[in-house]
């Protein structure tokens, strides 16, 4: 059964350091999605994207981030410069549409930022 | 707007017991709703949808959840829980945003703790 993947599954960095997660979506997905989880807390929608734009961003998604479908299978998402409060478990998530049906989530990205 | 609230960050049953997680939503357009789980260290899985429709819907696992549109709930149910049902239980509501896409608000999520 197709799955969306996700890299790394643990990533470390520095504060002030970029980092760039990546996903890779299921192969006949339109839509793709960005949530993050911070410990303890609720599962925070950041960034989705359709026909190489983006379509929503929540208040969350400022100038630090930036996403990107670089080729015809990945999507990234890029922190310019991370701060402690970027530390969290990030998800990628696609569907194939319409927008509201379900979305199929990866495994997501444990960021730590020290 | 729109927003999920999940009451009760934890739930304990013993096994072969009834399972209910709640789930109260808010919403400004018809809901499409969403139950995922998400085991340890993995990603969340859809258990289960409510579009349109008929309004119990069941899903994976034996779960089922009923649209309750007066009560603005969509609350989750299994008649007896088995201990691989142990996991966390998030309830999501997809709303339309400001450009006519969809954006998934979730609750804080419940965890299912399942006892022998």
């Amino acid at each position: 059964e197709p799955e969306v993947t996700q890299t790394p599954s643990h990533q470390v960095t520095q504060m002030g350091q970029e980092v760039i997660l990546r996903c890779v979506p299921i192969s006949n997905h339109l839509y793709f999605y960005w949530y993050r989880q911070i410990l303890g807390q609720k599962v925070e929608f950041l960034v989705s994207f359709y026909n190489n734009e983006i379509s929503e961003k929540s208040e969350i998604f400022d100038d630090q981030f930036s996403v990107e479908r670089p080729d015809g299978s990945n999507f990234t998402l890029k922190i310019r410069s991370t701060k402690l409060e970027d530390s969290a478990m990030y998800f990628c998530a696609s569907n194939r549409g319409p927008p509201r049906d379900e979305q199929f989530f990866g495994p997501g990205t444990r960021l730590t930022v020290l | 707007a729109q927003s999920v609230t999940q009451l009760g960050s934890h739930v304990s049953v013993s096994e072969g017991a009834l399972v209910l997680l709640r789930c109260n939503y808010s919403s400004s357009v018809p809901p499409y709703l969403f139950w995922y789980v998400q085991y340890p260290n993995q990603g969340l899985q859809l258990l289960l949808k409510y579009t349109t429709g008929a309004t119990l819907v069941k899903g994976i696992n034996g779960f089922e959840a009923e649209f309750k549109k007066s009560e603005t709930s969509f609350h989750l149910t299994k008649p007896s829980a088995h201990m691989s049902d142990a996991a966390e239980y998030f309830c999501a509501v997809s709303d339309t945003g400001n450009s006519g896409y969809s954006t998934l608000t979730f609750g804080k999520g419940t965890m299912l703790l399942v006892s022998p």
